[in-house]
């Protein structure tokens, strides 16, 4: 067992609505990455922490925005919740680019209806 | 094109069986690869790291070639317990950014 761990692990939002998704890091890491699954698909990428700063984003909107606080954990919230946002959201804990040392969440999965 | 191709599957093979999948990046300045492994409805996690030297363990080989950029991973004698998603993984860099980006990952089913 990693020490990543995600809440909630299964959520239902209603159109329009918005989401904080969490995600605890391992000791030790500075480090959260959040990536969104969707059905069939690898993981895409939607932005990084590092020492709780925003340290680079994917190609999503700003209604996807985050947080990492002091003891690295962090937050994703989604606003303005759409249906193709139903999805597996990932976060990965890790040491700055270590990436061998990586760890990723159990995931939450979200249901937009 | 996506930075990270890779064939989506199924592999349908029977127990014993060898198989072999494939993958494509388009980020010569990646440095970093991977093959990761995914259960269904859960978190992926790091099947192996993939060297130019080429890497084993135990039934499984991964591959790199830098100037096709292409990566591979044989499973040699499958086993029931490798049916899982197998993603490909390199990493990316984008200003300040490393990052992992992901395949589609590739869908192994194997049979009794």
């Amino acid at each position: 067992e990693t020490g990543v761990t995600q809440s909630p692990t299964h959520l239902i939002k209603t159109r329009g609505q918005q989401v904080t998704l969490r995600c605890s890091s391992q000791s030790g890491h500075n480090t959260v990455s959040w990536y969104q699954q969707a059905l069939g698909q690898g993981p895409q990428f939607i932005f990084q922490y590092y020492r709780e700063e925003e340290n680079g984003r994917g190609n999503f909107p700003p209604r996807f925005s985050g947080l990492q606080f002091p003891n690295y954990s962090s937050e994703l919230n989604v606003n303005a919740l759409e249906l193709d946002d139903s999805a597996l959201y990932l976060c990965a804990s890790s040491l700055g680019d270590r990436w061998t040392e990586a760890f990723f969440g159990q995931g939450t999965r979200l249901t937009v209806v | 094109r996506k930075e990270v191709e890779q064939d989506p599957g199924p592999f349908n093979v029977p127990e014993g069986a060898t198989v072999a999948f494939n993958c494509t990046y388009s980020n010569s300045a990646s440095q970093s690869f991977f093959w990761y492994r995914q259960d269904c409805r859960k978190e992926p996690k790091l099947l192996m790291s993939v060297y130019s030297s080429g890497n084993e363990d135990g039934r499984f080989t991964a591959q790199l070639n830098r100037a096709s950029q292409y990566i591979s991973l044989l499973i040699r004698d499958s086993k029931l317990s490798d049916s899982a998603t197998y993603l490909c993984v390199v990493n990316s860099y984008g200003g300040a950014t490393n990052k992992l980006i992901f395949g589609t990952g590739t869908l192994l089913a194997v049979q009794p």
